[in-house]
C-alpha cells in the first residue's frame, strides 16, 4: 500500500542552522505532497505542498520540490527560528479526496 | 481556508464512558473526516463523514465503536462509546474544500484522557 518515510527525530538545532528534514513515499501513481505542522498543543496546520512533479512548495522560508525519480519530497529551511520547533509531518494523497497517508512525524527543537 | 472548530478542546472520562466530540465549519465542505493521533503517534484516519448517509470507516475502526454523524454541510460529529485507556488520543476532524483540491485542512483537535 501507499507509504511515507521520515527521517527519525529529534533533529536538533542551533538558532540560524540549515534544516533538512528527509521524506519518502512509495505509491502508486503520482499523488499530492504536502508538509503538516503540529507546534505544541496545537492542531495541524498546512505547511506548504505539491501537486505534480518537480513543482516545488514553499511557505515561511520553508521549501521542498517534488522529486519523481526519487520518490523524495525533503523539507528544508535556510536558517532556522526558535519559533519553529514542531513536529513536521510529511503526507500524500490523491484526487478526489482520498484519505492523507501520514508519515511518524519529526520533532524539531531549536535552542537559542 | 475554512475556520474550523471543535468541543470539546480536551476531557477526561472514565472507562465505559462514550463521549461525542463536535466539528463546526465556518462554510459548506465537500469532504470531513477523523482522524486519531495516539500519543507520541501520527495520524490514521477512522473515517470520511458523508452527508446524508453512512460514514466511511477505514481499516481496523467500526461504526459500533466509533458512531459518526453529518446532518449537513458544516458539522460532523464523533462518538468514542464505550472508552477504554487505549482510546486516550487526539481526535482530529478535518475538511476538503474543492476549490482547494485534495489539500485537508485540520481543526484544533480534541484531546481525551480515559482513566
Amino acid at each position: 500500500g501507499d507509504s511515507v518515510t521520515q527521517m527519525e527525530g529529534p533533529v536538533t538545532l542551533s538558532e540560524e542552522a540549515f534544516l533538512t528534514i528527509n521524506c519518502t513515499y512509495t505509491a502508486t501513481g503520482y499523488p499530492s505532497l504536502f508538509w503538516y505542522v503540529q507546534y505544541p498543543g496545537e492542531g495541524l496546520q498546512l505547511l506548504l505542498k505539491a501537486t505534480k512533479a518537480d513543482d516545488k512548495g514553499s511557505n515561511k522560508g520553508f521549501e521542498a520540490t517534488y522529486r519523481k525519480e526519487t520518490t523524495s519530497f525533503h523539507l528544508e529551511k535556510g536558517s532556522v527560528q526558535v519559533s519553529d520547533s514542531a513536529v513536521y509531518f510529511c503526507a500524500l494523497s490523491f484526487t478526489d479526496f482520498q484519505k492523507l497517508v501520514f508519515g511518524t512525524g519529526t520533532r524539531l527543537l531549536v535552542s537559542p | 481556508s475554512a475556520v474550523i472548530s471543535q468541543k470539546p478542546s480536551r476531557d477526561i472520562c472514565q472507562r465505559g464512558t462514550s463521549l461525542t466530540i463536535q466539528c463546526q465549519v465556518d462554510s459548506q465542505v465537500t469532504m470531513m473526516f477523523w482522524y486519531r493521533q495516539q500519543p507520541g503517534q501520527s495520524l490514521t484516519l477512522i473515517a470520511t463523514a458523508n452527508q446524508g448517509s453512512e460514514a466511511t470507516y477505514e481499516s481496523g475502526f467500526v461504526i459500533d465503536k466509533f458512531p459518526i454523524s453529518r446532518p449537513n454541510l458544516t458539522f460532523s460529529t464523533l462518538t468514542v462509546s464505550n472508552m477504554s485507556p487505549e482510546d486516550s488520543s487526539i481526535y482530529l476532524c478535518s475538511v476538503g474544500e474543492v476549490r482547494a483540491g485534495e489539500t485537508q485542512y485540520f481543526g484544533p483537535g480534541t484531546r481525551l484522557l480515559v482513566l
